[in-house]
């Protein structure tokens, strides 16, 4: 299975402080996705890696892609109570049609 | 909006109804897909359509079946569902089999009764 694990499943921090996100996975890949998803909402989708990558920005966002250890993390710098979210990774196999998603992380962002 | 709209927002049945849920896109994707989220389960897919083609089968029950008229609309007709198919349901749309990611609705929460 390529399912993604995050790690931790919930995190609290306060407002301004950077969040960090975990994600293992256990086959090869071609690119790893992270979303984020508000309450009973759809997943948004925040930045794609590929696997000849290691790491990329997007704003606030930055994700660190090891491949070695089958491995990537999200970290979001400056937080702000808008991020209180869950957010997940998910691994993209070549060829392949499947996103496999991780459980998620909860992220609570205290004003 | 995101582009990819779904019908209804909410939805209460019987087990002994038929429904059916809709998934629009206007974003001129090839592939349309549908996902069950459980509670502290992971996402998991139940549908892929290509080019109005299903592909990648994934072990759903008969109960649930999917209909792709063509490259822009995705249907989910239910019916018999047990209470476990209580869940947010989710489409998404992709080009290029999901390697530039996927744009996802908001979602149709189902609650079997």
């Amino acid at each position: 299975s390529q399912q993604g694990e995050e790690d931790p499943q919930a995190l609290s921090i306060q407002e301004g402080e950077n969040a960090t996100m975990n994600c293992s996975y256990k086959t090869s890949i071609n690119n790893l996705q992270w979303y984020r998803q508000n309450s009973g909402r759809g997943l948004v989708h925040l930045i794609l890696i590929r696997s000849n990558e290691r790491e990329k920005h997007s704003g606030r966002l930055r994700v660190t892609l090891d491949t070695s250890k089958k491995s990537s993390s999200l970290l979001i710098t400056a937080s702000r109570a808008a991020d209180t979210a869950s957010y997940f990774c998910a691994t993209h196999g070549a060829g392949s049609y499947q996103l496999t998603f991780g459980k998620g992380t909860k992220l609570s962002v205290i004003p | 909006e995101t582009g990819v709209t779904q019908t209804p927002r909410h939805l209460v049945m019987g087990m002994t109804n038929k429904k059916s849920l809709k998934c629009e896109q206007h974003l001129g994707h090839n592939a349309m897909y549908w996902y069950k989220q459980s509670a502290k389960k992971p996402l998991e897919l139940m549908f892929v359509y290509s080019l109005e083609e299903r592909v990648e089968n994934n072990s759903v029950p008969s109960r649930f079946s999917p209909e792709c008229p063509n490259s822009s609309h995705l249907f989910l007709h239910l019916h018999t569902l047990q209470p476990e198919d209580s869940a947010l349901y989710l489409c998404a749309s992709s080009q290029e089999q999901g390697a530039y990611g996927y744009t996802f609705g908001s979602g149709t929460r189902l609650t079997v009764v």
